[in-house]
C-alpha cells in the first residue's frame, strides 16, 4: 500500500527555534509537495521537490530519495508560521501513477 | 491570491440532494485536481482532469462524478448527499500533469 506517514503530529515552539517536520513514504515518486494550511482552511503550496534541496526565505525542504524520506526546516520560526504543514507525494509508477497522497499533517504552534 | 477559483464558498443542503462544486483553474494551467477534507479523514485525493480528460483517480465515491470542459474549468457533482459528505471540497491547478499545485480557497459542504 502506497503510504505517507509524517513526524510529529504536533509541534510547539518557542519563537526562534529551528524546527524540522518530517516526511516518509513507501514506494517511488515523481514528486514531492510540501503545503501550508493556516487556520480557515487555505493551502499554500510552500515547495515541490524531485530531489535534493530547496529554500525559500526561512523555510527549506530537502528530499533524500533513496532513503524515501523529505524534511522541512523553518529557522527562526515565528508565531505566523503557526499552521498545519502537510506532506504530499505524487506516486511514480503502477496503479497508482499520478495519485496524490498526503500525509496526516503536523500541527504547528508557535509561541511568542 | 492563488489565481484558482472555487464557487460556492459555503453549500448547506440536505440529505439526498444533490450539489455542483466550480472550479476555474489558474490562466493556463491545463490540469485541475480536487480533493476532499474531512475532520476524520484528512485530505483525499478525489480525481483529476488534464486538458479535458480523467487522468487519475482516487477514492472518489460512485455518487460523486466531475469533468473539465473545453474552456478547461470543472464542475464537480455530489449526489445522494449523506452526512459523512461533510467536508471542506479542494480544488487546484497545475500547468502540467504532476506539477506545482495552485490551490483555491475551497468549497465547504454541510449536508443536514
Amino acid at each position: 500500500k502506497n503510504e505517507v506517514e509524517q513526524s510529529p503530529q504536533n509541534l510547539t515552539a518557542q519563537e526562534g527555534e529551528f524546527i524540522t517536520i518530517n516526511c516518509s513514504y513507501s514506494v517511488g515518486i515523481s514528486a514531492l509537495h510540501w503545503l501550508q494550511q493556516h487556520p480557515g482552511g487555505g493551502i499554500v503550496s510552500l515547495f515541490m521537490l524531485s530531489s535534493g534541496k530547496k529554500k525559500h526565505g526561512r523555510l527549506i525542504a530537502t528530499i533524500n530519495i533513496q532513503e524515501k524520506h523529505s524534511s522541512l526546516h523553518i529557522t527562526a520560526s515565528h508565531p505566523r508560521d503557526s499552521a498545519v504543514y502537510i506532506c504530499a507525494v505524487f506516486w511514480a509508477g503502477g496503479t497508482s501513477y499520478g495519485k496524490l497522497t498526503f500525509g496526516q499533517g503536523t500541527i504547528l504552534t508557535v509561541h511568542p | 491570491d492563488s489565481g484558482v477559483t472555487q464557487t460556492p464558498k459555503h453549500l448547506i443542503t440536505a440529505t439526498g440532494q444533490r450539489v455542483t462544486l466550480r472550479c476555474s483553474p489558474r490562466s493556463g494551467d491545463l490540469s485541475v485536481y480536487w480533493y476532499q477534507q474531512s475532520l476524520d479523514q484528512g485530505l483525499q485525493f478525489l480525481i483529476q482532469y488534464y486538458n479535458g480528460e480523467e487522468r487519475a483517480k482516487g477514492n472518489i465515491l460512485e455518487r460523486f462524478s466531475a469533468q473539465q470542459f473545453p474552456d478547461l474549468h470543472s464542475e464537480l457533482n455530489l449526489s445522494s448527499l449523506e452526512l459523512g459528505d461533510s467536508a471542506l471540497y479542494f480544488c487546484a491547478s497545475s500547468v502540467g500533469q504532476n506539477g506545482e499545485l495552485f490551490f483555491g480557497e475551497g468549497s465547504r459542504l454541510t449536508v443536514l
